[in-house]
């Protein structure tokens, strides 16, 4: 049974420029939920998807954006990338849009020169 | 917005020790979690607690959800060296609320 899985593992971009996250619940999961986790700091929710929309969001600016696919994958998209958006970024999976239990992928680790 | 505040900050044990941590609110929750996340990976689900005063245990480990709503407790029993990670609380209220994350508590252990 395969768990949620996120790619790239590690990205390094320059400030100004875009990036996008990618990825896949784990099996029979059909909602996925982003954090942002800064070093030595817990994870920030940034938002969650169901059902290929956005039904919850964090305090987190317009730069960051997302998508859930048909097989309900997701992406997560940061524009006009800043150095402080540098993080491990957490994409979480759930069984339903209620449930809490929460099942994390390994992140996508950011770093912004 | 809510915070939680996880104690202590860190700690060191002693390979076999119990070890015991909280977590604070300063508003109340109605599900309290508890992970933990080694380096280079997410945070894995240990606990998942959804009544005031519930205690579970998962093999080593037993959380509760305080009474108040407000504070949950981790402890674990003869503490091994694959216990050494950093040790999230998360809270959440009913309904589809995201989840709120402690700072955590780094935990070493000492063989």
């Amino acid at each position: 049974d395969a768990g949620v899985t996120q790619s790239p593992t590690h990205l390094i971009k320059t400030r100004g420029q875009q990036v996008t996250l990618r990825c896949s619940p784990k099996s029979g999961h059909d909602t996925v939920s982003w954090y942002q986790q800064a070093l030595g700091q817990g994870p920030q929710f940034i938002f969650q998807y169901y059902e290929e929309e956005e039904r919850q969001r964090g305090n987190f600016p317009d730069r960051f954006s997302g998508h859930q696919f048909p097989n309900y994958s997701s992406e997560l998209n940061v524009n006009a990338l800043l150095l402080g958006d540098s993080a491990l970024y957490l994409c979480a999976s759930s069984l339903v849009a209620g449930s809490h239990e929460q099942y994390f992928g390994p992140g996508t680790r950011l770093t912004v020169t | 917005g809510q915070q939680l505040n996880q104690s202590p900050q860190s700690m060191f044990i002693q390979e076999g020790e119990d070890v015991s941590m909280n977590c604070t609110s300063s508003s109340i929750f109605n599900t309290w979690l508890w992970y933990k996340q080694d380096p280079g990976e997410g945070p894995v689900l240990l606990i998942a607690l959804y009544k005031a005063g519930e205690l579970t245990s998962n093999g080593r480990l037993t959380a509760q959800f305080g009474i108040t709503r407000k504070d949950s407790f981790l402890n674990i029993s003869a503490s091994i060296p694959s216990d050494v990670g950093i040790y999230f609380c998360a809270g959440a209220n009913s309904g589809n609320t995201p989840l709120v994350f402690g700072k955590g508590t780094r935990l070493s252990v000492i063989a």
